[in-house]
């Protein structure tokens, strides 16, 4: 399986400007999240899908931030407008409810990341 | 809010000498993983522990669920410069519904040669 595939690796955008980010999950995962990570806050939840459905979009910093998952082997993330505070490492990561020992597992599989700077 | 607290934030040690990361809780999960993440790259999964008590091994690494699968530890033998990294644990609350984990805020791990 080639992973969680994600474009562009970079992005450079002036502020005020439209970003999307774009994620090819593992196929057959039915769980695909898009996380940001920073060095002050870390790696944070920003929303997930089930079955192409938003579940919880609660991470979602404000308005300026929207995702779709048209269908179970795409999703984007937009930006609009872009601000500096935006600049950041987004991750998309999928998952199946799987089997660990007997019990349920929530592994999560990550793509490379798109590192994002927002001048 | 669950939270989990990873100690410590920085580890700088020599190849060879063994360390031990910890991640705590105070709230009960149904799972914990350990990922590692290098620079520019995306966390990778190390392992997932299910079971209170429960102990892992992948190769020089040990990982270990506490018996109320409130905290987990991953201890390190004999580290290697390959080993440095960022060290995550992230663990479904056992009371949330759905997929979504809790992560901790990372292990930063330098090991020099």
């Amino acid at each position: 399986d080639a992973g969680v595939i994600q474009s562009p690796r970079h992005e450079v955008t002036e502020m005020g400007q439209e970003v999307t980010l774009r994620c090819k999950p593992i196929s057959g995962h039915d769980y695909l999240f898009w996380y940001r990570q920073t060095m002050m806050r870390g790696l944070e939840l920003l929303i997930y899908f089930n079955n192409n459905v938003p579940i919880d979009d609660s991470g979602m910093p404000e308005d300026r931030f929207s995702a779709k998952m048209p269908n179970a082997s795409f999703s984007t993330l937009k930006i609009q407008p872009s601000e500096p505070r935006d600049s950041a490492v987004y991750f998309c990561a999928s998952s199946q409810l799987g089997l660990a020992g007997g019990k349920s597992s929530y592994e999560q599989y990550f793509g490379p990341g798109t590192r994002l700077t927002v001048t | 809010t669950q939270l989990l607290e990873q100690s410590p934030q920085f580890l700088s040690i020599q190849e060879g000498e063994n360390l031990t990361v910890y991640c705590n809780s105070s709230s009960v999960f149904s799972s914990l993983q350990w990922y590692r993440q290098e620079p520019g790259e995306g966390p990778v999964l190390l392992v997932t522990v299910v079971t209170g008590g429960e102990v892992k091994k992948l190769k020089r690494l040990t990982f270990q669920f506490g018996d109320a699968r409130k905290d987990s530890s991953l201890h390190i033998t004999a580290a290697q410069p390959g080993d440095t990294g960022l060290y995550l644990c992230a663990g479904r609350p056992r009371m949330e519904y759905g997929n979504k984990l809790v992560f901790g805020a990372g292990t930063i791990l330098r090991v020099k040669s």
